[in-house]
């Protein structure tokens, strides 16, 4: 079954630390991954993706993430907290949907990042 | 580029009424759109997808015909939750593909009294 799991329901950083949210993924053929961000009561803002290329991808707002097909892994960084960081974090991938070519995303649970002063 | 607009924000209703979510793609075309449901504090739920011209494709233990999805341009999709009852509260979140990627709107919050 194609799925996506992140293991950390919080993740607690002090602001100016280095932050990783995990993201773990079991698809099938090549994976097309994202990350997303929601503040309450919001829709979810585009931090980044990997689709093919560098296994290193580079976002919005300083964050990073590291495809790694050997472990399965696409995790967030980002090497220096701001408070305003803090938010409801999803990564999410790409299956197939239908007959169409459009896809459709399967969502992790969230991971909520609470950086403090 | 690729802004979903999603409207109402927020809405209050009574039970057994109904209440429509629209779901603008403003700068684009957008042929699929998503809906989701998402509790607090929860991740989203794939409800349905919504293809222009064509019938909604729901997931597996929405009801269709509490969830009314018209798709009826390439820009607009629309979800209706009909008779609604204080357990369909929650957050509702459409999204449409751009590219490679998936654009979202703001999301509505439902609250059933």
């Amino acid at each position: 079954a194609q799925s996506v799991a992140q293991p950390e329901d919080q993740v607690n950083v002090a602001e100016g630390n280095p932050l990783t949210v995990k993201c773990t993924y079991s698809v099938s053929g090549n994976p097309y991954l994202f990350w997303y961000v929601q503040y309450p009561n919001r829709g979810l803002q585009f931090l980044l993706k990997y689709i093919t290329g560098d296994n290193l991808v580079k976002g919005s707002y300083g964050f990073e993430a590291e495809f790694n097909k050997s472990q399965t892994s696409f995790h967030l960084k980002k090497p220096s907290a701001l408070v305003s960081d803090s938010a409801l974090y999803f990564c999410a991938v790409r299956v197939p949907h239908g007959s169409s070519n459009t896809g459709k995303l399967i969502f992790g649970q969230g991971t909520t990042l609470q950086v403090k002063p | 580029g690729a802004v979903v607009s999603q409207h109402p924000s927020r809405v209050i209703c009574k039970s057994g009424t109904s209440v429509k979510i629209e779901c603008r793609s403003l700068d684009f075309q957008a042929t699929t759109m998503f809906w989701y449901r998402q509790f607090p504090k929860q991740s989203l739920m794939l409800m349905a997808t919504s293809n222009e011209g064509s019938k909604a494709t729901y997931e597996q233990g929405v009801e269709k015909d509490k969830f009314l999805i018209n798709h009826a341009s390439l820009t607009l999709s629309t979800l209706t939750v009909t008779s609604a009852h204080p357990e369909d509260s929650s957050f509702y979140i459409c999204s449409a593909r751009f590219g490679d990627g998936y654009t979202f709107g703001s999301g509505t919050r439902l609250t059933v009294v």
